[in-house]
């Protein structure tokens, strides 16, 4: 009963390295989406999808890439690592069509060091 | 603007004591609130969720309370456990078309 799969779990880059966040759920969920958690702010959506060809910004997308080629993969895309992208990532999905409850199901996290 | 708004920020609390996490919302027009547990180094599990027509629901040991003409929700552990020592996220969503909105959480310390 896998759920959401976030890889890698740890992960060092330098400034100006790129590296993607691999994000995979097996529940058949049409909307997937990306959070950075820093101390003291919470949880902040970067990007999500709706559905596979289909994704949009959301409110710190700036450094970012998405896409969405397959209901169940959303990988994110950093193209030149910044320390402010230093974070804590989570992906997460759930069922948006009727009969969903509109629960998120994360992953497990995927830390980030930028240096 | 629509907000959450999450207290205390942080709770340290002797096991066995019960203890209440208090989250208000300014998010209209409102559809449901959810609060989730998020344990360190884990993702975010949801607890329960708040419809408008609700004011009270319990899960074991968790009870949620709405009250959605002020727009305040609570969350109530009873006779707390070294395993309720988590971050606790109250999440609001609006009707279609709103996104999420999520407080910042609190951070519940339970001690022996």
């Amino acid at each position: 009963n896998a759920g959401v799969t976030q890889t890698p779990k740890f992960q060092v880059l330098k400034t100006g390295q790129s590296m993607t966040l691999q994000c995979a759920q097996d529940m058949n969920h049409e909307y997937m989406s990306w959070y950075r958690q820093d101390p003291g702010m919470g949880l902040r959506l970067i990007h999500y999808s709706v559905g596979a060809g289909i994704t949009d910004q959301g409110e710190v997308p700036n450094g970012y890439n998405v896409s969405r080629s397959t209901t169940e993969d959303f990988p994110l895309r950093l193209l030149s690592a910044a320390p402010s992208q230093t974070s804590v990532y989570f992906c997460a999905s759930t069922q948006t069509k009727a009969g969903g409850t509109g629960e998120l199901f994360f992953g497990e996290g995927s830390r980030l060091t930028v240096l | 603007k629509n907000q959450v708004e999450q207290s205390p920020q942080s709770l340290i609390i002797l096991e066995g004591k019960n203890c209440t996490l208090q989250c208000n919302y300014t998010v209209s027009p409102f559809s449901n609130l959810r609060w989730y547990k998020q344990d360190t180094g884990r993702g975010p599990v949801s607890l329960t969720i708040m419809t408008f027509s609700e004011n009270t629901k319990s899960n074991g040991r968790y009870t949620a309370t709405l009250d959605a003409d002020t727009k305040q929700s609570s969350l109530h552990i009873t006779a707390s456990q070294l395993s309720d020592s988590a971050s606790y996220i109250c999440v609001v969503r609006g009707q279609a078309g709103t996104a999420l909105i999520f407080g910042k959480g609190t951070t519940l310390s339970v001690s022996s």
